[in-house]
């Protein structure tokens, strides 16, 4: 049974980078398939999709929002990462990591999310 | 995008009590391709619902997804203690992805 951890700092000073990492367990990220995804949940608000990852490093973004995110996938590690330049209080929520299929784009599993908060 | 509005924002109802729970979009979601979650605190969103009425594996025959185009509905047949949570639907049919800002369901 695959299961998503998400690791990271809970507190990030205003202007710096947000670094996320989701280790997946129980499968392998290079089996292909799916794409490893990213979600987050401001404070009393909806779920918003930040983006995905293939297992080849192909990326795709939500074009909503302004691009200050980066993807990346470790398959050695079987990880992957989530990196959001300048903060602000604006970025701070719940980050979740998921796992969707290539074509039908639901997500199962998720991660239990990480709060992260951003403030000096 | 697609705008997802769930309705109502909380419902309150007790345990054995049917629960309907709607999502409306603001356009139609092509191929029916919206699933709903279940959300409890401090646990990993569960899928519930896949393809607008598709059970996800290991989900209770009391939870069931209906609707097609712009109006969506999970049914909740008969409320266990163990259902009472925050439920999301999400669109896939179109990019971006969306969801919906939730429907908590509590205990009346």
């Amino acid at each position: 049974q695959v299961q998503l951890q998400e690791s990271g700092p809970g507190l990030v000073k205003p202007s710096q980078t947000l670094s996320l990492t989701c280790t997946v367990s129980g499968g392998s990220i290079s089996s292909g398939g799916y794409y490893w995804s990213w979600i987050r949940q401001h404070p009393g608000k909806g779920l918003e999709w930040i983006g995905y990852i293939s297992y080849s490093g192909s990326t795709y973004y939500n074009p909503s929002l302004k691009s200050r995110f980066t993807i990346s996938v470790d398959t050695s590690k079987n990880q992957f990462s989530l990196k959001l330049s300048s903060v602000t209080a604006a970025d701070t929520a719940v980050y979740y990591c998921a796992r969707c299929g290539y074509i039908f784009n639901w997500f199962d599993p998720w991660g239990q999310g990480t709060l992260v908060t951003v403030s000096s | 995008e697609i705008v997802l509005t769930q309705s109502p924002g909380t419902l309150s109802l007790s345990p054995g009590e049917r629960a309907t729970l709607s999502c409306r979009a603001s356009q139609s979601v092509s191929s029916s391709y919206l699933a709903w979650y279940q959300r409890k605190p401090g646990q990993a969103p569960r899928l519930l619902i896949y393809g607008a009425s598709s059970r996800a594996t290991g989900i209770p025959d009391r939870f069931s997804g209906s609707g097609s185009g712009t109006d969506f509905t999970l049914t909740i047949s008969r409320l266990e203690p163990e259902d009472f949570a925050v439920y999301y639907c999400q669109q896939y049919g179109s990019s971006p992805i969306t969801f919906g800002q939730g429907t908590r369901l509590e205990i009346k």
